[in-house]
């Protein structure tokens, strides 16, 4: 596959350390956020969803934060490790039973410094 | 194999070409999409099939694109006419259902480069 990310902004962060990733997202209806994580020349994978009700959900070493008033999503990653380092997707969806149309953001990189 | 599986997985075409990418999706999987990925930018969303029909086709850029699953499983994109616009990484992903809209599972994509 091709490689993404090519111009995308990029965050570098020191093995170990905690990495938060931001998202602006455009549709105030939107009921539904996922974060995907992509690695060169592979497919978005899945990492961690939240529900517009929600503001904070946690997962095994990542959390996302969620703030409707400035349209916001992050995603932190604790303990940063070498096999975090990809790209890193927002995607909204209009509701949470939509089943098709995710409208991802730009991306972000992340590179993991040993 | 367990995942996604998409084929070829690299096609150059010329201009004005036909070109026909194929999509298996995980096995039992009854919801299936089809995503484009421009170099540096996030995928954009092209079509989704519940089964064997188009379920929602708002994404496809216009009429030379066209994409079928006759027996609600394999399905192939079909682009005539390409342009040099249409290179990217076309990407499908199935799910269990309808339901899940964030458990998609991406193959690998099919790398299309128009010359």
């Amino acid at each position: 596959g091709e490689s993404v990310g090519l111009h995308l902004p990029t965050l570098s962060v020191q093995e170990g350390d905690n990495s938060i990733i931001n998202c602006a997202y455009s549709n105030s209806a939107s009921d539904y956020f996922i974060w995907y994580k992509q690695e060169s020349g592979k497919g978005p994978q899945f990492i961690i969803d939240i529900r517009s009700n929600m503001d904070k959900r946690q997962g095994q070493r990542v959390t996302v934060l969620l703030n409707k008033t400035v349209k916001h999503l992050s995603l932190q990653i604790a303990a940063t490790q070498p096999g975090d380092s990809a790209v890193y997707f927002c995607a909204e969806s209009p509701a949470y039973n939509a089943g098709n149309m995710l409208t991802f953001g730009g991306g972000t990189r992340l590179m993991v410094k040993p | 194999g367990a995942g996604v599986s998409q084929t070829p997985s690299n096609k150059v075409t010329e201009k004005g070409k036909y070109v026909e990418l194929r999509c298996d999706p995980i096995s039992g999987h009854t919801a299936l999409y089809w995503y484009r990925q421009s170099l540096g930018q996030g995928p954009e969303f092209l079509i989704y099939f519940q089964g064997t029909g188009a379920a929602d086709d708002s994404g496809l850029p216009n009429d030379r694109f066209f994409a079928v699953r006759p027996e609600g499983s394999v399905s192939t994109l079909k682009i005539q006419r390409t342009e040099r616009g249409d290179s990217a990484v076309y990407l499908c992903a199935s799910s269990l259902n309808r339901g899940w809209t964030g458990e998609l599972f991406f193959g690998e994509g099919s790398r299309l480069t128009v010359l």
